[in-house]
C-alpha cells in the first residue's frame, strides 16, 4: 500500500500523559500536513512541513503540541500533558508540490483523553 | 480567513436519486477540494478543481469562481455513497486547507 499511513489508529490515554503519533506520507511527497477534527466538525489545520522545514503553525497548536519531520519523510506529532479537550481525530495528509499540490489523507489517529 | 459553508448539513435520499451538495466560500481561492469521509474517519479525496467541471464515474463536481460556489452531484445514488462529504478550499499563497463542516448523506435502499 503506497498511501498515507498513520500510527496508532486509536489511542486512549489519561489526562496529563504525553502521546506521540506518527505519519508516513506517500513516498516522494515533499509536503506533509497535520489537521485535527473534533466530533461533528470539519478538520482544522494544525501545521505543515515542506521537506523537513515546518513552514506554518496554527494558533491551535499550543505549546503543548510539537511536530517534527526530521529527515523530510515521516512526521511525529507529540502532545504533552494531554487534556480532555485534546480528544479528537488527528489527520495527516501529504502532497507533491510539483503536481498541483493535491492533498492525500491518511486514516487518522483517534485520541481519547479520559 | 476564508469561511466555508456547506448545505445541506444532513441529507437523506432514496437509492437512485440525484444528489446535490453545495459549498460556498467567502474569499478568492486557488483550489477547492471535495472529500469523502466514512465512519471511522478516513478521508478520501474525490476532486480538486479550480475552474469548470470534473467528472469521475457517478460523481460530478462544478465550480463557479465568480459566485464563489461549488456543487458536488451524485447520479444514481447508492447506499454505499452514504458518508460525510466535505468541501475544503485553499487560499492563494497559502498551503493549508480550510474545511466546511461537512454534509452527512444517507442513501436508503
Amino acid at each position: 500500500d503506497t498511501g498515507v499511513s498513520q500510527d496508532p489508529r486509536h489511542k486512549i490515554t489519561k489526562r496529563g500523559q504525553n502521546v506521540t503519533f506518527r505519519c508516513d506520507p506517500i513516498s516522494e511527497h515533499n509536503r506533509l500536513y497535520w489537521y485535527r477534527q473534533t466530533l461533528g466538525q470539519g478538520p482544522e489545520f494544525l501545521t505543515y512541513f515542506q521537506n523537513e522545514a515546518q513552514l506554518e503553525k496554527s494558533r491551535l497548536l499550543s505549546d503543548r503540541f510539537s511536530a517534527e519531520r526530521p529527515k523530510g519523510s515521516f512526521s511525529t506529532l507529540e502532545i504533552q500533558r494531554t487534556e480532555q479537550g485534546d480528544s479528537a481525530m488527528y489527520l495527516c495528509a501529504s502532497s507533491l508540490e510539483e503536481v498541483g499540490n493535491e492533498q492525500f489523507f491518511g486514516p487518522g489517529t483517534r485520541l481519547t483523553v479520559l | 480567513k476564508n469561511e466555508v459553508e456547506q448545505s445541506p448539513q444532513n441529507l437523506t435520499a432514496q437509492e437512485g436519486e440525484f444528489i446535490t451538495i453545495n459549498c460556498s466560500y467567502s474569499v478568492g481561492i486557488s483550489a477547492l477540494h471535495w472529500l469523502q469521509q466514512h465512519p471511522g474517519g478516513g478521508i478520501v479525496s474525490l476532486f480538486m478543481l479550480s475552474s469548470g467541471k470534473k467528472k469521475h464515474g457517478r460523481l460530478i463536481a462544478t465550480i463557479n469562481i465568480q459566485e464563489k460556489h461549488s456543487s458536488l452531484h451524485i447520479t444514481a445514488s447508492h447506499p454505499r455513497d452514504s458518508a460525510v462529504y466535505i468541501c475544503a478550499v485553499k487560499n492563494f499563497g497559502n498551503e493549508k486547507l480550510t474545511f466546511g463542516t461537512g454534509t452527512r448523506l444517507t442513501i436508503i435502499p
